[in-house]
């Protein structure tokens, strides 16, 4: 079983749709969570950082953590072609020499 | 704004040659780290240093070592190039803050070099 597991898509919506990314993992210890976004041939850009369990919002974004049930959300309300991309979910358990451990990604497309 | 480059996008390379990956960061962190992305495997740590000359093997080190001789710069090499070395390649840096700082586990990653071994 892989430490951080997530759905690779690929996830077409409408312009305007509420997009929901998850993943589920496996290690209690984790307790920094982030969401990155990487567009076709770019690298992956942080989007969202959380510590431990609870919800942050940033505009159209919301980022979810629900350490009891190992699993954390991405949210994107009135989502736009713009928001086209692969979304990769990462955590760690922190600490000097912090390896983050990632997800697969989901590839998601937001058509006008 | 944090920047990390990375010396190629694109490279094509032939079996059995040393290939030099270089990556650059300008915002004086500790911490720099080599990952390869594959479809399907998503991103895969290859090494990391914490410190100027320092290294750590990550997940999947086999083919590969990493020079860091200053702070700022850190190399990842392969030896002798194979076609399952094919792949995109991304650097990333942090800076590492005691006590938890909401810095702190935050990478910044480069645009990527995509490798192809033929």
């Amino acid at each position: 079983q892989k430490e951080v597991e997530q759905d690779p898509g690929p996830l077409s919506v409408p312009e305007g749709a509420i997009v929901s990314l998850n993943c589920t993992y496996s290690n209690s210890a984790f307790q920094y969570f982030m969401w990155y976004r990487q567009y076709s041939r770019k690298g992956p850009e942080l989007l969202m950082y959380t510590y431990s369990s609870g919800n942050k919002e940033d505009g159209r974004f919301t980022a979810q953590v629900d350490k009891s049930s190992k699993y954390i959300s991405l949210f994107i309300r009135d989502s736009q072609p713009s928001d086209s991309a692969t979304y990769l979910c990462a955590m760690s358990g922190g600490g000097a020499t912090n390896k983050l451990i990632f997800g697969t990604g989901t590839l998601l497309a937001v058509q006008p | 704004d944090v920047k990390v480059t990375q010396s190629s996008r694109y490279l094509v390379k032939r079996t059995g040659e040393k290939v030099f990956l270089e990556c650059v960061q300008d915002m004086d962190h500790e911490n720099m780290f080599w990952y390869r992305q594959d479809p399907g495997l998503g991103l895969r740590l290859i090494y990391f240093s914490y410190d100027v000359k320092m290294k750590e093997k990550g997940d999947i080190p086999e083919g590969y070592s990493v020079s860091r001789e200053k702070k700022e710069r850190f190399s990842l090499i392969l030896e002798s190039a194979s076609t399952n070395q094919t792949s995109m390649y991304l650097c990333a840096s942090s800076l590492w803050a005691e006590g938890g700082d909401t810095s702190t586990d935050t990478q910044y990653f480069g645009p990527g070099t995509r490798l192809t071994v033929l």
